[in-house]
């Protein structure tokens, strides 16, 4: 059974990067035909689609994150990663990583961290 | 404001159906069958109970039912029960300039 978890500073001045890590057991990130992702949700908001990575490696961004993300996976590590320049409060969400084998469509979702962007 | 346009709140009592709609546009819903529907309980990660449009994971209760029609995509959950109470989100691929995901705003089921 694949299972996720997120990892990374629960608390992030503004201006600065948000980094997470999502750690996969329980199968590859290198399987074929999934998707790797991340979605935010704001204190008491929506969900909010960030941005994933195939297994191939090609990256996909929500256009209005774009400028300011990164998306990227290190197979011998089974683990991908978020990158989030230049934080301000907007960002402050519980950050869940994802996976599936459709784009659109995330079926295993870690377990969700927060994190808070305040001086 | 979401991408997507969900009711804030739909009740129903137990036994009875009720239906959330998620209306997109052309460049989303209307165009593809890549409609998504996640059950949310508080302080809990979202779980996927449809995929393209009326698909059920393993697991889902057939009670969960998924439609289209033009830009508008519904959740139907017949037979409501007590622990269906929880947030709904829908979502759906969307090309513009890139291809992506949007969600909508969640929806809010009360069981009476």
């Amino acid at each position: 059974q694949l299972h996720l978890q997120e990892s990374g500073p629960g608390l992030v001045k503004p201006s600065e990067t948000l980094s997470l890590t999502c750690a996969v057991s329980g199968g590859s990130i290198g399987r074929s035909s999934s998707y790797w992702g991340w979605v935010r949700q704001p204190p008491g908001k929506g969900l909010e689609w960030i941005g994933s990575i195939y297994y191939s490696g090609s990256t996909h961004y929500n256009p209005s994150l774009k400028s300011r993300l990164t998306i990227s996976a290190v197979t011998s590590k089974n683990q991908f990663y978020l990158k989030l320049n230049t934080v301000t409060a907007t960002d402050t969400a519980v950050y869940f990583c994802v996976t599936g084998t459709a784009f659109e469509a995330f079926d295993i979702w870690g377990q969700g961290t927060m994190v808070t962007v305040s001086s | 404001h979401s991408a997507l346009t969900q009711p804030a709140s739909v009740s129903g009592s137990p036994g009875q159906s009720i239906t959330i709609s998620c209306t997109g546009t052309s460049s989303d819903i209307g165009d593809y069958n890549y409609v998504s529907w996640y059950q949310q309980n508080p302080g809990k990660a979202p779980k996927l109970i449809l995929y393209e449009v009326n698909n059920r994971p393993s697991g889902v209760p057939h009670r969960f039912s998924g439609s289209k029609s033009d830009n508008t995509a519904s959740l139907t959950i017949s037979g409501l029960q007590a622990e269906d109470e929880a947030d709904y989100y829908c979502s759906s691929y969307r090309t513009t300039t890139t291809s992506h995901v949007v969600f909508g705003g969640g929806t809010r089921l009360t069981v009476l």
